[in-house]
């Protein structure tokens, strides 16, 4: 158990439609990545928060936001979904920064149809 | 950007057989290179990791060096168990703030 909790584990939503993913990280890790995983593109990279505010932007599309709330939980906001958006959503935590390990969740899965 | 290039899988080994899984990256400056595994429906999991070049990361009998000269992070293990079959991720980290994964590994080792 990596101590990350991700809910829901499965989303399944129709095009069009917004959703939120959340994440609370590992007790004492202040930094929150937030990850995409699918199929034909592999481990994207989206968004990093340290203690609050962002650090980090990858491939984040702009129908995505995300931002980590003062108790350190963090949210994914994905809206006007379209079919290429399903995946599996990772979050991971961390205590610092990508210097110390990083503890993934075990993801949400969003199925858009 | 940064990337990390690994080799495409999938990977299939009897036990007791020798692992090579190749990863090359492209960054500015000097990266950390680390290795992740993903078991079946988990997240992933660091493996190791390496922070400056020449340094050889190891664990559970896996290792990898990093090799500056040819920008590589090989993870190698002598002898693999079922109990390995598993997702391998290369991935490198240049500030700190973000880490980049390769496309991942699959291998599955037979009885």
């Amino acid at each position: 158990d990596s101590g990350v909790t991700q809910t829901p584990k499965h989303l399944i939503t129709a095009t069009g439609q917004r959703v939120t993913l959340r994440c609370s990280p590992r007790s004492g890790d202040l930094s929150v990545y937030w990850y995409q995983q699918s199929l034909d593109q592999g481990l994207q990279f989206l968004i990093h928060y340290y203690n609050g505010e962002e650090r980090a932007k990858g491939n984040i599309l702009e129908r995505f936001s995300a931002q980590q709330f003062p108790d350190l939980h963090s949210e994914l906001n994905l809206s006007s979904l379209e079919l290429g958006d399903s995946a599996l959503y990772f979050c991971a935590s961390s205590v610092w920064d990508t210097s110390s390990p990083l503890h993934f969740g075990n993801g949400t899965r969003l199925t858009v149809t | 950007g940064d990337s990390v290039t690994q080799m495409e899988g999938p990977v299939t080994l009897s036990e007791e057989a020798f692992l090579t899984i190749n990863c090359t990256y492209t960054a500015t400056g000097y990266p950390s290179l680390f290795w992740y595994v993903q078991y079946p429906g988990e997240g992933l999991q660091l493996l190791l990791k390496a922070t400056k070049a020449d340094d050889k990361g190891s664990n559970k009998g896996f290792e990898a060096t990093y090799r500056k000269e040819t920008t590589s992070f090989h993870l190698e293990k002598g002898s693999v168990q079922v109990s390995d079959s598993a997702v391998y991720f290369c991935a490198l980290s240049s500030n700190n703030n973000d880490m980049r994964f390769g496309a991942g590994t699959r291998l599955t080792v037979k009885p």
